[in-house]
């Protein structure tokens, strides 16, 4: 089955900051890769995700990269804010198999006035 | 809209006793999933159903049953409590496979 890593673990900026996060899957036919935000106690939430048949995607100070050759995909933060302070999971599927999301470990982000 | 729905918020359960996790969605999507995350980790797919009448199993279906009556509800039902079972359970559901999921509040369980 398809296994997910993500890192860093804990990552700790200041405010204005840029924050990335990477992950790396084992499938290479996984095709589908959202990110997901959560905040303490509550649900996730999806804030971006990208499809195989694209690169990169942006939305705002949120931007997600795919290189499909080398299995990994990142999610790039800039201008951070004390608000984007979270844990951050990212996800990969094969689009036929139902939607069946394996996630990564997550990543504690901190973001310092 | 209320989106994806769970009930109870939060449980208590002795090792041993069952129970059944409620989730019901209104945006009328097919696929619904459950999932279990422990303290610290990410979330681990345990039971999946792409429309009424049709479930199958994820990466940790022991332990767990679900059915899927109506396109609305996907109950998930825990027989034997065990400790190992504690964790916050999420509820989602998606318009399909590639498609976004809308994730409920969670019910928080602990067996003890």
């Amino acid at each position: 089955g398809e296994n997910v890593e993500q890192h860093p673990s804990t990552l700790s900026v200041q405010e204005g900051d840029s924050a990335v996060i990477k992950c790396t899957y084992s499938d290479s036919a996984s095709n589908y890769f959202p990110w997901y935000k959560q905040e303490l106690g509550k649900r996730p939430q999806l804030i971006i995700d990208i499809r195989s048949n694209v690169g990169e995607k942006k939305d705002q100070r949120i931007a997600v990269t795919l290189n499909k050759t080398a299995k990994h995909f990142s999610l790039h933060i800039t201008e951070t804010q004390p608000e984007d302070s979270a844990v951050y999971f990212c996800a990969a599927t094969l689009i036929t198999s139902y939607g069946k999301l394996t996630f990564g470990q997550g990543t504690i982000l901190t973001v310092h006035p | 809209n209320a989106g994806v729905t769970q009930t109870p918020k939060f449980r208590i359960l002795k090792i041993g006793q069952s129970m059944t996790l409620q989730c019901t969605q209104d945006m009328n999507h097919n696929y619904m999933y459950w999932y279990r995350q422990d303290p610290g980790m990410g979330l681990k797919l345990i039971y999946y159903s792409v429309g009424a009448g049709i479930t199958d199993k994820g990466e940790v279906p022991n332990g767990y049953n679900v059915s899927r009556s109506t396109t609305e509800d996907f109950p998930l039902r825990l027989e034997l409590a065990a400790p190992s079972q504690t964790s916050v359970y999420f509820c989602a559901s998606s318009r399909g496979g590639n498609q976004p999921q809308h994730f409920g509040d969670g019910t928080r369980l602990s067996i003890l």
